[in-house]
């Protein structure tokens, strides 16, 4: 069974511009969730879906927003970003939704500019 | 404010010995916790999990004990390989709500 794939692998963007990356979850997996980790940092929950609805959502401002699909892709976006932006952005899918363990990809490394 | 702490950022154990790893949390209806380890470049793996009804699961060399009235987490690898050199990170979740997790305690294993 394929895992959690994240494309892109890398990105470097300019402050101001906006990103969008993409997580596709395991097969049978209906939940994904999204979390940022940076240096010094643990992984910072930023949001979950299940079945295309938003279940949870972390303390990070409005430029982070999601989505999910009805085939259980989801994208996140961030819109004007700031130095600070830059981070490891890690997708997990779950059979969830609840007491399953998240199954991580290789996450897409941010660069901010 | 930090739910879940790992106060050791590292570890070093020598080959064939046990490694411990620690974990306390602050939040009391935590009831499903989870260990993961991380190599450079790659996505966190999932190792082991435990519910808040049982205080210990073990999967091969690795053993999980929860200690429910300390609020406090810890992860048992026996014998320790160079293979298990990794960062490991430890999560808690309400009923596998949003999980939140600890910043790392960094092990290696000398051969």
């Amino acid at each position: 069974k394929a895992g959690v794939t994240q494309t892109p692998r890398y990105l470097i963007k300019t402050r101001g511009q906006q990103v969008t990356l993409s997580c596709s979850p395991i097969s049978g997996h209906r939940s994904v969730s999204w979390y940022q980790q940076t240096p010094g940092q643990g992984l910072q929950f930023l949001f979950e879906y299940f079945s295309e609805t938003q279940r949870n959502k972390g303390n990070f401002p409005g430029r982070f927003s999601g989505r999910q699909f009805s085939n259980s892709r989801s994208e996140m976006n961030v819109s004007t970003l700031e130095l600070g932006d830059s981070a490891l952005y890690l997708c997990a899918s779950s059979a969830g939704p609840y007491n399953s363990p998240l199954h991580f990809g290789n996450g897409t490394r941010l660069t901010v500019t | 404010d930090q739910q879940v702490k790992q106060n050791s950022p590292s570890l070093s154990v020598q080959e064939g010995r046990i490694s411990i790893l620690n974990c306390d949390y602050t939040n009391s209806m935590f009831d499903y916790f989870l260990w993961y380890k991380k190599y450079p470049a790659e996505g966190p793996t999932f190792l082991i999990s435990i519910s808040s009804i049982k205080d210990k699961n073990e999967d091969g060399r690795f053993t999980v004990f929860l200690n429910k009235s300390a609020k406090h987490l810890s992860l048992h690898i026996v014998p320790s390989q160079p293979g298990d050199s990794a960062v490991y990170f430890c999560a808690a979740s309400e009923a596998g709500n949003q999980f939140y997790f600890g910043t790392g305690t960094s092990l290696t294993v000398i051969p």
